[in-house]
């Protein structure tokens, strides 16, 4: 089977960085993909790593270790819109999408 | 460019009742497929295509039909509904690529979602 963990809930004040963790266990790793999801919307494509390392998109980072089966994302210069459910998935072949458990991010004065 | 549409938005069904909800792109996209997103959960995939005429099954298709007659379209039909299927579904497409690439053909876009219950 397959099975992404993340952190249920993490909280943060506004300004900081803040860190969402993914470990995975899959069979046919492509690749880690993160999608944040207001409340009552659609999913959102953040960032994607086919290779290990860091990949930065503004106050988006992710990164990547397949020999640990861990990737993370991390928000810079956290804003109240920030506040969101953000998933990580393995990005199967044929785009096919394997989603974690989700972390929701709560941005604090 | 208008994305990838759902319909209807919110739908409430009797249990027993069939429906098709509908999903369309207009982005040219080889591959589409279906979530569905149970409260304070990731979403899980039904069904996908990865072009026209070809569908396969996901983690969750029991209850579900599919069929991609066209690369636009891909509706989800439940033949007989029950409470179990209340939830949010979801309709996506993306560039079907196979193997390692870069960030910009992997990304999936989403539908609106559609809100079901069943009673």
């Amino acid at each position: 089977g397959q099975s992404l963990e993340q952190p249920s809930e993490v909280t943060a004040v506004e300004g900081a960085i803040v860190q969402i963790n993914c470990t995975y266990q899959t069979s046919g790793f492509y690749g880690l993909s993160w999608y944040q999801q207001h409340d009552g919307g659609a999913p959102t494509f953040l960032s994607y790593n086919a290779l290990d390392g860091l990949e930065e998109t503004g106050r988006f980072s992710s990164f990547l270790s397949r020999s640990d089966s861990y990737g993370y994302l991390l928000l810079q210069e956290l804003q109240m819109k920030d506040s969101a459910s953000y998933f990580c998935a393995d990005t199967g072949g044929g785009n096919k999408l394997t989603f974690g458990t989700g972390t929701q991010l709560k941005v604090e004065l | 460019n208008a994305g990838v549409t759902q319909t209807p938005k919110f739908q409430v069904l009797k249990t027993g009742q069939s429906m098709t909800l509908q999903c369309a792109q207009d982005m040219n996209h080889e591959y589409m497929s279906w979530y569905r997103q149970d409260p304070g959960m990731g979403l899980r995939l039904i069904h996908y295509s990865v072009g026209a005429g070809i569908t396969d099954q996901g983690e969750v298709p029991n209850g579900y039909n599919v069929s991609r007659s066209t690369t636009e379209d891909f509706p989800l039909r439940l033949l007989s509904a029950a409470p179990s299927q209340t939830s949010v579904y979801f309709c996506a497409s993306s560039y079907s690529i196979i193997g390692v690439t870069d960030r910009p053909n992997t990304e999936a876009f989403f539908g609106q979602g559609t809100r079901l219950t069943v009673v």
